[in-house]
């Protein structure tokens, strides 16, 4: 049974820092693993997608790499600015698609 | 382009009473699933479908029931709906899982409230 792991499960941090999330899952027979961002009421935005040929992914200030046999993604957000604000979702998929519980991140203007 | 597309957006249902909530894609896409969200608990899968007329039980699937007799459409069922099925829904769906880009669409979610 797929698990996934979502560290922290929030995160306050001045405006400015980078900044990174963590992902973990435990199945690592996986198609790719997605990023997606929520914001509070609202639906899911996806950020990332990282097939699970690749390491990593680039959209902005996002970087998102996959670690597929350790079971591990990270989520690096440069320069966070109070926009970025919201709950960040990972996401594994094989036939199904499995999700973390989310990072509330919080940046402090 | 519509995407996924979820009717309602928003039900209120008295305990006991039974509803449908229609997911609709237009992309062709293989795959299709139901989830519930609730405060805290990330998105846990209900039910999914890899092909027309197929379904297969997820994470969370008592009390609901789906078919998929159309490729396009995913119908997720409440029969005797419960207080505990208060929710937001979403529905997503997806290419096969062995090809490139297999991306998740999301619709944008059906609030449901059981009074």
């Amino acid at each position: 049974k797929q698990e996934v792991t979502q560290i922290p499960a929030a995160l306050s941090v001045p405006e400015g820092e980078n900044l990174v999330l963590n992902c973990s899952f435990t199945d690592s027979a996986i198609y790719n693993l997605q990023w997606f961002r929520q914001d509070p009421g609202k639906g899911l935005t996806s950020l990332l997608l990282i097939q699970s040929s690749q390491r990593e992914q680039t959209s902005g200030r996002l970087n998102a790499s996959l670690d597929k046999s350790s079971g591990r993604s990270t989520l690096y957000i440069a320069a966070s600015q109070p926009g970025d604000s919201a709950t960040y979702l990972c996401a594994v998929k094989d036939d199904k698609i499995i999700f973390g519980k989310g990072t509330r991140l919080h940046i402090l203007p | 382009n519509a995407g996924v597309t979820q009717t309602p957006k928003f039900r209120v249902l008295k305990t006991g009473q039974s509803m449908t909530l229609l997911c609709a894609q237009d992309m062709n896409h293989e795959y299709m699933y139901w989830y519930r969200q609730d405060p805290g608990m990330g998105l846990r899968l209900i039910h999914y479908s890899v092909g027309e007329g197929t379904t297969a039980k997820g994470e969370v699937p008592d009390g609901y029931n789906v078919s998929r007799l159309k490729k396009q459409n995913f119908l997720l069922g409440l029969e005797s709906a419960a207080p505990s099925q208060t929710s937001v829904y979403f529905c997503a769906s997806s290419r096969l899982g062995a090809q490139m880009n297999t991306e998740a669409f999301f619709g944008q979610g059906t609030r449901l409230t059981v009074v």
